[in-house]
């Protein structure tokens, strides 16, 4: 059984610009959701696809969005990138089913200059 | 608007002894609780689980206790053991969302 993946492992970007962040959900799971962590926080929850339609959303500004594909692997993308974004960003996969845990990968650090 | 709140930044327990984790939380809504343990440059792993229709859920060393009308639960390992040094995160969820809410973590030392 394959955990949930991310890549890439870490970014760098500049103000203004535009990234895509990756994640294969584990096998079996058809839902996923990402979450923002800054530094000493605990991960904030941005949104979650469940069979490639958004199903709920957090507090995050439209220029976050995301897509999830058929093989329920799933995109973050966030335009118009600001030095708050800075942040490791976390990608969980589950078996939509009330109450079920969520397995999460690694992350993605992104650091905006 | 801190929903779920772990008051303590750091803990630190002798190996052996007991380590007690605690966790406040204010949306009465929640139903449905918690534990991940995140090593550094790792994704958080979930630990250990408790609906609001128990009190008590054990597995193994680790035994998470919820004390409803308090809105407060804690997570308890005995005995503790040096691999057990990491962040703590207690997280949240009502009943058929599966958007969880996050404490900001405590982290926990284990002294040999």
């Amino acid at each position: 059984e394959t955990g949930v993946t991310q890549s890439p492992t870490h970014l760098i970007k500049t103000r203004g610009q535009q990234v895509t962040l990756r994640c294969s959900s584990q096998s079996g799971h058809n839902t996923v959701s990402w979450y923002q962590q800054a530094l000493g926080q605990g991960p904030q929850f941005i949104f979650q696809y469940y069979r490639e339609e958004e199903n709920g959303r957090g507090n995050f500004p439209p220029r976050f969005s995301g897509l999830q594909f058929p093989n329920y692997s799933s995109e973050l993308n966030v335009n118009a990138l600001e030095l708050d974004d800075s942040a490791l960003y976390l990608c969980a996969s589950s078996q939509r089913r009330m109450n079920n845990e969520q397995f999460f990968g690694p992350g993605t650090r992104l650091t905006v200059l | 608007d801190q929903q779920v709140k772990q008051n303590s930044p750091s803990l630190s327990v002798q190996e052996g002894r007991i380590s007690i984790l605690n966790c406040d939380y204010t949306n009465s809504m929640f139903d449905y609780f918690l534990w991940y343990k995140k090593y550094p440059a790792e994704g958080p792993t979930f630990l250990i689980s408790i609906s609001s229709i128990k009190d008590k859920n054990e597995d193994g060393r680790f035994t998470v206790f919820l004390n409803k009308s308090a809105k407060h639960l804690s997570l308890h390992i005995v005995p503790s053991q040096p691999g057990d040094s990491a962040v703590y995160f207690c997280a949240a969820a009502d009943f058929g969302n599966e958007k969880l809410t996050f404490g900001t973590g405590t982290r926990l030392t284990i002294i040999p």
